[in-house]
């Protein structure tokens, strides 16, 4: 089955930049859709198609897809932009279709 | 409004049956793909189920062959049947509507939450 491995946790400072990373095989010929969730709530799509932005979401996040790793770039970071982010792809490569969630990683602002 | 409404939630012993619903409004289920994403007690998202808009489904690995998805159009209702339930299966059960075949999930609910437990 495929996998999708993201580090355990960030920590960045106010105003700085975190990067998420988002590792699976060959993930780049794949569509990666990134989610927010904070404690409590239910995940909230943040990215989606690799580098696509929903509207509402702001231009501080950003993505990108690559060979072996997508990533997640939160620029400027905010108190409010802690929580949990989950990278997401659908794998067709067995018999049938499957979502695939990362991880998780956990961004702590400093 | 666009929204998702889940419900059906509780305490089921293992071994029991659980039927989940996720109800919508400001869209048509039918017309969507929709899935059933679960969040276990501390841990991270695990994918369920889907529901093609034509009528396919699927299911992960460790849920297939207990539980079944499935929709009522007249009520616009996502379903999930949980059969022959299991202390792993205790979890947030969250519904999500995506847009098709590796499309984002781009609404979600709120979650109802399912403990299996004696």
């Amino acid at each position: 089955s495929y996998v999708l491995t993201q580090p355990p946790s960030v920590s960045v400072a106010p105003g700085k930049t975190a990067r998420i990373t988002c590792g699976g095989n060959n993930i780049g010929s794949k569509s990666v859709h990134w989610y927010q969730q904070k404690p409590g709530q239910a995940p909230v799509l943040v990215i989606y198609y690799d580098s696509d932005r929903p509207s509402g979401i702001p231009e501080r996040f950003s993505g990108s897809n690559s060979g072996n790793t997508a990533t997640l770039t939160i620029s400027r970071v905010e108190a409010g932009d802690e929580a949990d982010y989950y990278c997401q792809v659908w794998d067709s490569s067995s018999d049938h279709p499957r979502g695939v969630f990362g991880t998780g990683t956990k961004v702590t602002v400093l | 409004e666009v929204q998702l409404v889940e419900s059906g939630g509780g305490l089921v012993q293992p071994g029991g049956s659980l039927r989940l619903s996720c109800a919508a409004s400001g869209f048509t289920v039918s017309s969507n793909y929709m899935s059933w994403v679960r969040q276990a007690p501390g841990k991270g998202l695990e994918w369920v189920s889907v529901i093609y808009s034509g009528g396919s489904t699927y299911y992960a690995d460790s849920v297939k062959g207990r539980f079944t998805i499935s929709r009522d159009n007249s009520k616009n209702t996502l379903y999930l049947q949980m059969n022959s339930l299991r202390a792993e299966d205790t979890a947030v059960y969250y519904c999500a509507r995506e847009g098709g075949v590796i499309a984002p999930m781009d609404v979600w609910g709120k979650g109802t939450t399912v403990t299996v437990s004696s």
